[in-house]
């Protein structure tokens, strides 16, 4: 089966940084990669899917890259409401396997 | 509004049985794929099964296999899990999940989760 493995697994920074949370495929899954924000306490939320496709109604300084092994999740400038944890998923095929998590904190 | 609710769980011994339910309103529940992913107390996401829009096509985790079941009644709106031979491991909250797709994709909706305890 195809293991994802995201960085770092925790990280904090300043409310206006730039953040980039890679996830990386053990094997290629071209562009069936899902990125969600789960908040404590709640269910997760879709932020992107296809990679680099925003999901309706979430804030553009959300975005990703990345195709075939190697992805990455960016926000392009930190918000308060941007606290959670965020998880890589591929869904090329069965397992639909989600990465470990990576913890988001503000400084 | 697209709403997920599932209901089921509870508190359950070592080698018992559950059925997980999510009833479904605010889209064509029987056009799409749903997932059931779920979360163990202070653990990742952890996808268990996912099962085609008409019901033919099934995939499970190896760590369910021969212990879980997912259907639906596309009559009732409504996904299930049948849940048996737990395990203390199985203890988690169980999310259900909407496809984007009718077949295997990623989920763009999801419930609030139901909590299966499973312990002696």
């Amino acid at each position: 089966d195809i293991q994802m493995t995201q960085s770092p697994s925790s990280m904090s920074a300043s409310v206006g940084d730039r953040v980039t949370i890679t996830c990386r495929a053990s094997q290629g899954i071209s562009n069936f990669l899902a990125w969600y924000q789960q908040k404590p306490g709640k269910a997760p939320k879709l932020l992107i899917y296809a990679a680099s496709t925003l999901q309706s109604g979430v804030p553009s300084r959300f975005s990703g890259s990345g195709s075939g092994t190697d992805f990455t999740l960016t926000i392009s400038s930190l918000q308060p409401e941007d606290v959670a944890t965020y998880y890589c998923q591929k869904y090329n095929n069965a397992p639909q396997t989600f990465g470990q998590g990576t913890r988001l904190e503000i400084k | 509004e697209v709403q997920l609710l599932e209901s089921g769980g509870g508190l359950v011994q070592p080698g018992g049985s559950l059925r997980l339910s999510c009833a479904s309103s605010g889209f064509i529940f029987s056009a799409y794929a749903m997932t059931w992913v779920r979360q163990a107390p202070g653990k990742g996401l952890d996808w268990v099964s996912s099962l085609s829009a008409s019901g033919d096509t099934s995939n499970y985790a190896d760590s369910v296999k021969g212990r879980f079941t997912i259907s639906r009644d596309n009559s009732k709106n409504t996904l299930y899990l049948q849940i048996s031979g737990l395990r203390a491991e199985d203890t988690a909250v169980y999310y259900c999940a909407k496809d984007r797709s009718s077949g295997g994709s990623c989920h763009n909706f999801w419930g609030q989760g139901t909590l299966v305890i499973v312990s002696s």
